[in-house]
């Protein structure tokens, strides 16, 4: 049973615009989350990642919004690149040092 | 800097067939897992150690082994491939000390094709 649901396979954007990518979870033990980015042929690489004691995590481009009470992530790409082309993994985690992760949506920068 | 690397990145079986599948990390992180990645699914825990001779079943250990012989090193075994087992393989690492909230590192894959 996925504990981690990414639910928009796919999103396409304009170059400079925002990019809003979605995740939700249902396991209320997981007390941080991960966003990890992916492109074609190599691994994932880590993002960015935000605290349940959080409800914001800014870093350059990337910020990442944490709605404890919804169970529902989002992470914000402002301004979209085409380098940001890629496939996103949502993840969340506790103390076990184990990963759930999403099914990943793919994200195209239109120029 | 190497980070973790995988052997080999691709490679295609028979039905039947048995592979080995190697990870090494250079980082000297204690904690080493597999995944593999299947469309539409993300990608899912196979087996996971903790430390070096350890190992333990993740989310779909089913038709896999493992072994954690080196602290460096992660095998995963195929004792007998099967069409279903097909997928993209991806190892990681994490240093597993400290704060657990750590990112881990991935190796870039080995895409299994089992015909």
């Amino acid at each position: 049973d996925q504990q981690v649901k990414q639910n928009s396979p796919s999103l396409s954007v304009q170059e400079g615009r925002i990019s809003i990518l979605n995740c939700d979870y249902t396991n209320s033990m997981f007390d941080y989350f991960l966003w990890y980015k992916k492109y074609p042929a190599e691994g994932p690489t880590f993002l960015i990642s935000i605290s349940s004691i959080k409800d914001k995590n800014e870093d350059g481009r990337f910020t990442v919004f944490l709605n404890k009470s919804a169970k529902h992530l989002s992470l914000h790409i402002v301004p979209s690149q085409p380098g940001d082309s890629a496939v996103y993994f949502c993840a969340g985690g506790s103390n076990d040092y184990k990963l759930s992760f999403g099914a990943g949506t793919t994200v195209t920068v239109r120029a | 800097n190497a980070g973790v690397t995988q052997t080999p990145k691709f490679r295609v079986l028979k039905t039947g067939q048995s592979m080995t599948l190697l990870c090494a990390q250079d980082m000297n992180h204690e904690y080493m897992y597999w995944y593999r990645q299947d469309p539409g699914m993300g990608l899912r825990l196979i087996h996971y150690s903790v430390g070096e001779g350890t190992t333990a079943k993740g989310e779909v250990p089913d038709g896999y082994n493992v072994s954690r012989l080196k602290k460096q090193n992660f095998l995963l075994g195929l004792e007998s491939a099967a069409p279903s087992q097909t997928s993209v393989y991806f190892c990681a690492s994490n240093p597993g000390l400290g704060p657990s909230n750590q990112p881990q590192h991935f190796g870039d894959g080995t895409r299994l094709s089992i015909l």
